[in-house]
């Protein structure tokens, strides 16, 4: 399949380790903060999001941790799996329907 | 259903052609998108419409762009007297309008547009 990003931020860990992957935001206005996985040759896919209004919010093996104060939103995959290396990006929702994507980090797992 | 499907998915043209990308989203989401993405970047946003209305533009979309929803379902976005410049994926993307489902967007696989 395609690449997705060629010159992305990279994480590289072992499968079976825990995976945090950050992203730092501008838009003191957003509503919400999302977290989206993009495979090769795919579009993106909605893993979680959290309403801004909150601090932390867990899925399935994902938590995600926003901190306000410093604009930073995080990403924890716990027990990263190989079929977890993707692209992610973090987005914020502003003005209740337009949604803009920060800069992506590519994971890589390691088996 | 099968998801948000988009046509083509590869698209090569020469410079000064025009070309036409079709999106058919998810049949209760009223909610539609368009965003390109250029390698190692996110995708950026474009364009959105609630049904058939097209409530907001980016202000990167220059006039050789435009993108329609006749009847609220299927969307196309057109480019005109394309560049090399315009060589991205189109990314169409779909949600419903409120409720917890309204943060999530679909997309679809995109329309890879190269011009030669």
């Amino acid at each position: 399949g395609e690449s997705v990003g060629l010159h992305l931020p990279t994480l590289s860990v072992q499968e079976g380790d825990n995976s945090i992957i950050n992203c730092a935001y501008s838009n003191s206005a957003s509503d919400y903060f999302i977290w989206y996985k993009q495979e090769s040759g795919k579009g993106p896919q909605f893993i979680i999001d959290i309403r801004s209004n909150m601090d932390k919010r867990q899925g399935q093996r994902v938590t995600v941790l926003l901190n306000k104060t410093v604009k930073h939103l995080s990403l924890q995959i716990a027990a990263t799996q190989p079929g977890d290396s993707a692209v992610y990006f973090c987005a914020e929702r502003i003005r209740g329907f337009k949604t803009i994507f920060g800069a992506g980090t590519r994971l890589f797992v390691k088996a | 259903d099968t998801g948000v499907s988009q046509d083509p998915r590869h698209k090569i043209t020469k410079r000064g052609q025009n070309v036409t990308f079709r999106c058919d989203p998810i049949s209760e989401h009223n909610r539609l998108y368009w965003y390109r993405q250029t390698l190692g970047q996110g995708p950026e946003f474009l364009t959105y419409f609630q049904n058939e209305a097209q409530l907001e533009k980016s202000r990167l979309l220059s006039d050789r762009f435009s993108a329609e929803r006749p009847k609220g379902s299927f969307s196309t976005l057109e480019i005109q007297r394309t560049e090399q410049g315009d060589s991205a994926m189109y990314l169409c993307a779909s949600s419903l309008e409120a409720g917890s489902g309204a943060n999530v967007l679909t997309f679809g696989a995109g329309s890879r547009l190269t011009v030669l």
